[in-house]
């Protein structure tokens, strides 16, 4: 079965320090990677996404996403955080040919102090 | 991409009672589904509401509780029933827009706190 992981459950940083949320899933297939956002008080928003191509993905807000086979990751970065980034990100896989079951990690709470 | 609502945006139920949600797009869309996001916890697939047939459900997750209609391309509904406080999450549609390449689009969700 599928599954998704996110090892970072709660990450706290510091305005302009760099971000990198992990993201590992299990899936023996190909698959479809996206990460989405939701911002306090807000609704789940796409923030970046990838299905083939280039396996440097660029988002909204600056953000970037790299699909690495060979490990199972997706993980999310962005060079430069503030303190509008404060959010839960959520990692989340389908397979590709499969696109009603998106599995989710249990996201990762982003807090940026000022 | 897709904007969707939902009504209600929260509510607090009382144990052994029903309640439904609705959910509205602003296009026709073939794909419309229901999921669950527990306290603490990753959201969940519960059900594809299908346009003109039964919703197919996923494993853990049956008519009986959580009945679904779909009366057009536009418009759902979820109703979670016989209520315990196990049932409070909040529940999200989510939609994939017919001329976007494979991407679920979020409603706001309805918070549900049942006593």
């Amino acid at each position: 079965a599928q599954s998704v992981s996110q090892h970072n459950h709660h990450v706290i940083l510091s305005e302009a320090a760099s971000l990198e949320l992990g993201c590992n899933y299990s899936y023996g297939g190909t698959v479809n990677l996206f990460w989405y956002v939701q911002y306090p008080g807000q609704h789940l928003q796409l923030l970046l996404k990838y299905f083939s191509g280039d396996p440097l993905v660029k988002g909204i807000k600056g953000f970037e996403a790299e699909f690495i086979k060979s490990k199972f990751s997706f993980n999310l970065r962005k060079p430069s955080v503030q303190w509008s980034d404060t959010a839960e990100y959520f990692c989340a896989v389908n397979a590709r040919g499969a696109t009603n079951k998106l599995i989710f990690g249990t996201g990762t709470l982003l807090a940026v102090q000022p | 991409s897709a904007v969707i609502s939902q009504k209600p945006s929260r509510d607090i139920c009382q144990r052994g009672t029903s309640l439904t949600i609705q959910c509205q797009v602003d296009s026709q869309v073939t794909m419309m589904f229901w999921y669950r996001q527990q306290p603490g916890q990753s959201l969940t697939l519960i059900a594809t509401a299908n346009q003109g047939s039964e919703a197919t459900y996923e494993s853990g997750f049956v008519i009986d509780k959580f009945p679904i209609s779909r009366p057009n391309l536009t418009f759902s509904t979820l109703t979670v029933s016989n209520m315990s406080p196990e049932d409070s999450s909040i529940y999200l549609c989510s939609v994939i827009p017919d001329r976007g390449p494979d991407t679920q689009y979020f409603g706001p969700g309805t918070r549900l706190t049942v006593l």
